[in-house]
C-alpha cells in the first residue's frame, strides 16, 4: 500500500510568484485535504477536495486555489506569494467525506515553502 | 465550532518516567479526537483517536488518551517515556470536514 506523497519537498520563490504543490493521495482514498503548518504552529486547514470538488475551505483567501484529479491526486495553487505563505504544507487522504465519518487522515510529509 | 488547547508549549521528562501532554477541548457537538506526532522534516502520525467509543484508548507506541467530557480532557499518557518519543504532539478535533490542531507540544526527554 503506497502511502501520501508530496512533491516537491522543498521550494524557494520570491514574493509575487505562484507556486504549485502536489499531492498523491493513499491507495483507495478518495478525499484529499490540505493544511498549512507555520513555523512552531499547528497545522490550519486550507480545504478539501472530494470527487474532484471544494468540499470546504478554512479561513484562506482566494489566491489559495486547488484541484483534484481523476485518479484523487491534488494539486494546491498559491498565488501573488507573501512572505507569510512560508510554511509546511501537508497534505492528508482519507477514504470519505471527512473525519466525522472517524476515517482517519493519513498525512504526506509535507513541502517546506520558503518566499524571500 | 471547535477548538482545543494544549497546556505547555514545552514538556521535559527523564527517560522511564511518566509523559502526560494536556489537550482540553471545545466543540458543539460530541467530539471525535486525535493525538498526531510530528517527528522532524516529517509528516503527521496518528497515535490514536477518540471516536465516542470506549473513553480510554489505547494507541500505538505504548500511548493512551482518556476522554473526559466533565473536564473537557483528552490528555495523553505513556508510563515510561523512551527516547524515540523526542517529537511534537498535535491534539485534534473533528469538524465537519476538517481537523482543527492544538498548538503542540514540543516533548524532550532526557537521558
Amino acid at each position: 500500500e503506497t502511502g501520501v506523497t508530496q512533491s516537491p519537498t522543498h521550494l524557494i520563490k520570491t514574493r509575487g510568484q505562484q507556486v504549485t504543490l502536489r499531492c498523491s493521495s493513499q491507495s483507495g482514498h478518495n478525499t484529499v485535504s490540505w493544511y498549512q503548518q507555520a513555523l512552531g504552529q499547528g497545522p490550519q486547514f486550507i480545504f478539501q477536495y472530494y470527487r474532484e470538488e471544494e468540499n470546504g475551505r478554512g479561513n484562506f483567501p482566494p489566491r489559495f486555489s486547488g484541484l483534484q484529479f481523476p485518479n484523487y491526486s491534488s494539486e494546491l495553487n498559491v498565488n501573488a506569494l507573501e512572505l507569510d505563505d512560508s510554511a509546511l504544507y501537508l497534505c492528508a487522504s482519507s477514504s470519505a467525506g471527512g473525519p466525522r465519518d472517524a476515517n482517519e487522515q493519513f498525512f504526506g510529509p509535507g513541502t517546506r515553502l520558503t518566499v524571500l | 465550532a471547535q477548538s482545543v488547547t494544549q497546556l505547555g508549549s514545552h514538556v521535559s521528562v527523564s527517560e522511564g518516567a511518566l509523559v502526560l501532554l494536556r489537550c482540553n477541548y471545545s466543540s458543539s457537538v460530541p467530539p471525535y479526537l486525535f493525538w498526531y506526532v510530528q517527528y522532524p522534516n516529517q509528516g503527521l502520525q496518528l497515535l490514536l483517536k477518540y471516536t465516542s467509543a470506549a473513553t480510554l484508548v489505547k494507541g500505538i507506541n505504548g500511548f493512551e488518551a482518556e476522554f473526559k467530557k466533565s473536564e473537557t480532557s483528552f490528555h495523553l499518557t505513556k508510563p515510561s517515556a523512551h527516547m524515540s518519543d523526542a517529537a511534537e504532539y498535535f491534539c485534534a478535533v473533528s469538524g465537519t470536514r476538517q481537523l482543527t490542531f492544538g498548538s503542540g507540544t514540543q516533548l524532550t526527554v532526557l537521558p
